[in-house]
C-alpha cells in the first residue's frame, strides 16, 4: 500500500528565512506526489504536484519541492518565509494502482512563521 | 465558478441524530470523495465515487452511508450519530486523470454531543 510520511509535527521558521517542509513517501512504480496548504478554517488548498520530468516542481505563493528518487521525498521549500505561509500543509500521493485513484495524506505539518 | 461546495458548514448534533452532508461540484468531475479530518491524523479517506451510481468504501466507512445519484452531488450520511465522529469533514472532486489535482470544499466542522 502507497503511504505518505511527515515526520514534524511542526516547523518554527523566521520570517525572511529559507523554509523547508518534509516529506518522504512508499510508493511503486513512479509517485504522483502533491501539496496542499490549509488555511485556518478552510478548506485544503493545491500548491504544486510532481508527476514526471524536473525534481524541483514549482508552484502557487513562490513555493517549490524537490523530489528525490533516490531517498523517496518530495520536500517542500521557499526560499524566503512570509508570516502569511504559516498554515497547515499535507503532502499526499495519488492512489494509481487502484480504480479510486484517491489522495493519500500525511499527517501534516503546522509551520509557524515568527516576526 | 464556485469548485467544490459543501453544506452545511457548521453543525452540532445529539448522539443518535442522524444527518446528511452535501457536497456538489460543478466541473464535470467523474470522481468525488469524502474525508475526515482528525487532528494529527491527516485526511482519511471514508467513502468515494468514480461515477453517477457508483459508490465505494474508503478506509474509515463505518457509521456512514453515502449516495451518487446525480454526477455533480455526492451525499455523506449518518445515521446514528456517535461522539466518534465528531470531525471536520471535507469533500474532494477529481477527473480520472492521475496527474491531476483534486479539488476541495470548505469543510463541515461536526460536534456530536
Amino acid at each position: 500500500a502507497q503511504s505518505v510520511a511527515q515526520p514534524e509535527d511542526q516547523v518554527n521558521v523566521a520570517e525572511g528565512n529559507p523554509l523547508t517542509v518534509k516529506c518522504t513517501y512508499s510508493v511503486s512504480g513512479n509517485p504522483y506526489l502533491f501539496w496542499y496548504v490549509q488555511y485556518p478554517n478552510r478548506g485544503l488548498q493545491f500548491l504544486l504536484k510532481y508527476i514526471t520530468g524536473d525534481n524541483l516542481v514549482k508552484g502557487s505563493y513562490g513555493f517549490e519541492a524537490e523530489f528525490n528518487k533516490s531517498q523517496t521525498s518530495f520536500h517542500l521549500k521557499k526560499p524566503s518565509a512570509l508570516v502569511s505561509d504559516s498554515a497547515l500543509y499535507f503532502c499526499a500521493v495519488r492512489d494509481k494502482d487502484t480504480g479510486r485513484r484517491a489522495l493519500t495524506f500525511g499527517s501534516g505539518t503546522r509551520l509557524q512563521v515568527q516576526p | 465558478n464556485a469548485g467544490v461546495t459543501q453544506t452545511p458548514k457548521f453543525r452540532v448534533l445529539k448522539t443518535g441524530q442522524s444527518m446528511t452532508l452535501l457536497c456538489a461540484q460543478d466541473m464535470n468531475h467523474e470522481y468525488m470523495y469524502w474525508y475526515r479530518q482528525d487532528p494529527g491524523m491527516g485526511l482519511r479517506l471514508i467513502h468515494y465515487s468514480v461515477g453517477e451510481g457508483t459508490t465505494a468504501k474508503g478506509e474509515v466507512p463505518d457509521g456512514y452511508n453515502v449516495s451518487r445519484l446525480k454526477k455533480q452531488n455526492f451525499l455523506l450520511g449518518l445515521e446514528s450519530a456517535a461522539p466518534s465522529q465528531t470531525s471536520v469533514y471535507f469533500c474532494a472532486s477529481a477527473s480520472g486523470q492521475l496527474n491531476t489535482e483534486a479539488f476541495f470544499g470548505q469543510g463541515t466542522r461536526l460536534t456530536v454531543v
